[in-house]
């Protein structure tokens, strides 16, 4: 059983490009987590997304930054117009029902805005 | 404002000593408090989880100490080794209240000299 996966591994974008971060839940997971890491920091929640549907989008940025999770593909988290301060490790975790005790994290996409 | 207060930053134990990670709470509605292992560039991997109505959970090396009138726990790691180096989050999460995000601390990078 695969875990969870994410692409691209390494992503480098100039300022004002989009990014795109793919996750791959663990099969039977229909719950994605996307959490961000700043350098020395510790993981920072964004949003909860269950397929088709955004649950909680409580920490993620108003504007820029959206995210899906389709019925078929993978979950998304989508970065419009991309700064410095963008520059961060985003993982996702998965889970088969909601709450925090399944949750496996893929080994993120380390975004590097130049 | 929830927060997770993490410390050490840092820790160096000789191998075979005891690690010991303390972390800080200020939110009484959490009721999950779960310790992730993360190694360079890879995403956290749970390693022990304590709900408050036990004051000690143990698995292993790995004991988590709770006390709930101090909003405190601690992760313990006995006979520490080289492969234990790693950098330690600790999380909570209000299950009932919430959709199951985690709240982490910033983490604590260990090493263990041989």
């Amino acid at each position: 059983n695969a875990g969870v996966m994410q692409n691209p591994r390494h992503l480098v974008r100039r300022r004002g490009q989009e990014a795109r971060l793919r996750c791959s839940p663990m099969k039977g997971h229909s719950h994605v987590y996307w959490y961000r890491q700043l350098p020395e920091e510790g993981l920072k929640f964004m949003v909860y997304l269950q397929k088709e549907n955004i649950i909680d989008e409580s920490g993620m940025p108003k504007e820029r930054f959206s995210a899906e999770f389709p019925k078929e593909g993978p979950s998304i988290l989508r970065i419009q117009q991309v700064v410095r301060g963008d520059s961060a490790a985003y993982f996702c975790a998965s889970s088969p029902r909601r709450g925090p005790y399944e949750q496996y994290f893929g080994p993120g996409t380390r975004l590097t805005v130049t | 404002q929830q927060q997770v207060k993490q410390s050490p930053q840092s820790l160096i134990v000789q191998k075979g000593g005891i690690s010991i990670i303390n972390c800080a709470y200020e939110n009484t509605a959490f009721d999950y408090f779960p310790w992730y292992q993360q190694f360079p560039g890879k995403g956290p991997a749970l390693l022990i989880a304590i709900r408050p109505d036990v004051s000690e959970k143990k698995e292993g090396r790995f004991t988590i100490s709770f006390n709930k009138s101090a909003k405190q726990f601690s992760l313990h790691i006995m006979d520490s080794q080289p492969g234990d180096s790693a950098t330690y989050f600790c999380a909570a999460s209000n299950i009932g209240g919430s959709q199951g995000n985690l709240i982490f601390g910033k983490g604590t990078k260990l090493s263990v000299k041989p």
